[in-house]
């Protein structure tokens, strides 16, 4: 079956523009998170949605957002960009979470943005 | 809080060595702890976990045991390849998908 496939793969914003990163998860995956990973902080979680709803946050500023539409596909927004927001971002689906024993988390190949 | 320390590379090995990457963590209650690899250019893939104290988990050679007395996760394989080569990040799960990521080490294999 298809992976998570995250678009663009690669983005050049100017400071002060804002930015959408897609996700399409695994089908039949409802969980879908969003993490930062970059050289001076490494991995950071930002949010998890599950069936359309915010469901956990990470502590970034409100200037990162997201959405999760039915087919459980998620975007998540970055307005106003900083010059520290140059990052890869990945995403991660899985069926509901990745409690339990039996459960993971497959990550897409992440965006790579970079503000200029 | 939660948080994950772990050991600091590069890691430079030959082919066949013997390889440790130490991996504590501090968090409230019994988190599930994970190791992930980042091969060049991909994104996270899953390596092993484990999900209670003494819990072994174990995939392509590597091994991992849930130390609670020493809240350690320490990544071993007895002889890597060097296909092994990429970064290797260790990880405990808070919520539902809130991963608490170390720092990486990265790990270069030579032949």
């Amino acid at each position: 079956k298809a992976g998570v496939t995250q678009t663009p793969r690669y983005l050049i914003k100017t400071r002060g523009q804002q930015v959408t990163l897609s996700c399409s998860p695994i089908s039949g995956h409802r969980s879908v998170s969003w993490y930062q990973q970059t050289p001076g902080q490494g991995l950071q979680f930002l949010f998890e949605y599950f069936s359309e709803t915010q469901r956990n946050k990470g502590n970034f500023p409100g200037r990162f957002s997201g959405r999760q539409f039915s087919n459980s596909r998620s975007e998540m927004n970055v307005s106003t960009l900083e010059l520290g927001d140059s990052a890869l971002y990945l995403c991660a689906s899985s069926l509901d979470g990745i409690r339990g024993n039996k459960a993971e988390a497959f990550f897409g190949q992440g965006t790579r943005l970079t503000v200029v | 809080g939660n948080s994950v320390t772990q050991m600091e590379g590069p890691v430079t090995l030959s082919e066949e060595a013997f390889l440790t990457i130490n991996c504590t963590y501090t968090a409230t209650g019994y988190p599930s702890l994970f190791w992930y690899v980042q091969y060049p250019g991909e994104g996270l893939q899953l390596l092993l976990k484990a999900t209670k104290a003494d819990d072994k988990g174990s995939n392509k050679g590597f091994e991992a045991t849930y130390r609670k007395e020493t809240t350690s996760f320490h990544l071993e394989k007895g002889s890597v390849q060097v296909s092994d080569s990429a970064v290797y990040f260790c990880a405990l799960l808070k919520g539902a998908n809130n991963l608490f990521f170390g720092t990486g080490t990265r790990l270069t294999v030579i032949p």
